[in-house]
């Protein structure tokens, strides 16, 4: 399986502010997922991250508001802009193992005041 | 669109008891992926078994086992002897054998489970 780090675990951020969370991988793979859990919910996806071509975004979000970088087949980001309490969520990151299951980043708590 | 429905949302076992979590789920597909994961207060998800719909053999991981019924579109979890570590939120989700962005996992609302000592 693998390892998944992210930055930052957590962070308390002003409304209209943007906050960009890593995820870096231990190696290299193709798609990288991005998912959005709001508190007590379960996770939805936001967006499909493929290195080399532009971020899938789900119905719903738009790459204004999460912009996705995928500079190479270890590393994305996705970034939270113009924020308001509603962003506030856990954001996780995660990747396709070889039996078609997916790790996951421990998340990224995101509290918006 | 598939849909994965959890309708508990919460559950109680005694510790060295067997619990179970039911899960149904909804597709046109006819090949499939289907998975349990666990969350526990760390919020790490924990991968905790897998199923592939093409195989009729139930998956067992050590004292996680599913009852996987395919016509009811079923994907239930036992979990045996229950330990005070399986205190967490699970999570049914349904990934479609397509690849690239369709790889997706659709997941369940979630239940949480307790552990009574």
């Amino acid at each position: 399986s693998a390892v998944i780090s992210q930055k930052p675990s957590r962070d308390i951020c002003q409304r209209g502010t943007s906050l960009t969370i890593q995820c870096q991988v231990d190696s290299q793979v193709t798609m990288m997922f991005w998912y959005r859990q709001q508190p007590g919910q379960s996770l939805t996806l936001i967006a499909t991250a493929n290195q080399g071509s532009e971020a899938t975004y789900e119905s719903g979000f738009v790459i204004d508001k999460f912009p996705i970088s995928r500079p190479n087949l270890t590393f994305s980001t996705l970034t939270v802009s113009n924020m308001s309490p509603e962003d506030s969520s856990i954001y996780l990151c995660s990747v396709g193992g070889e039996r078609a299951e997916q790790y996951f980043g421990p998340g990224t708590r995101l509290t918006v005041t | 669109a598939q849909t994965v429905t959890q309708s508990q949302p919460e559950m109680s076992v005694q510790e060295a008891e067997t619990v179970t979590l039911s899960c149904t789920y909804d597709t046109s597909e006819s090949d499939y992926y289907l998975f349990w994961y666990k969350q526990p207060p760390s919020r790490q998800m924990i991968l905790v078994i897998r199923q592939e719909a093409y195989k009729q053999q139930n998956a067992t991981e050590n004292r996680f086992s599913v009852n996987f019924q395919k016509a009811a579109k079923s994907f239930s979890l036992k979990i045996s002897d229950s330990q005070l570590g399986d205190a967490a939120m699970y999570f049914c989700a349904y990934r479609s054998t397509h690849t690239g962005a369709n790889s997706k996992l659709t997941f369940g609302k979630g239940i949480t489970l307790s552990v009574r000592p």
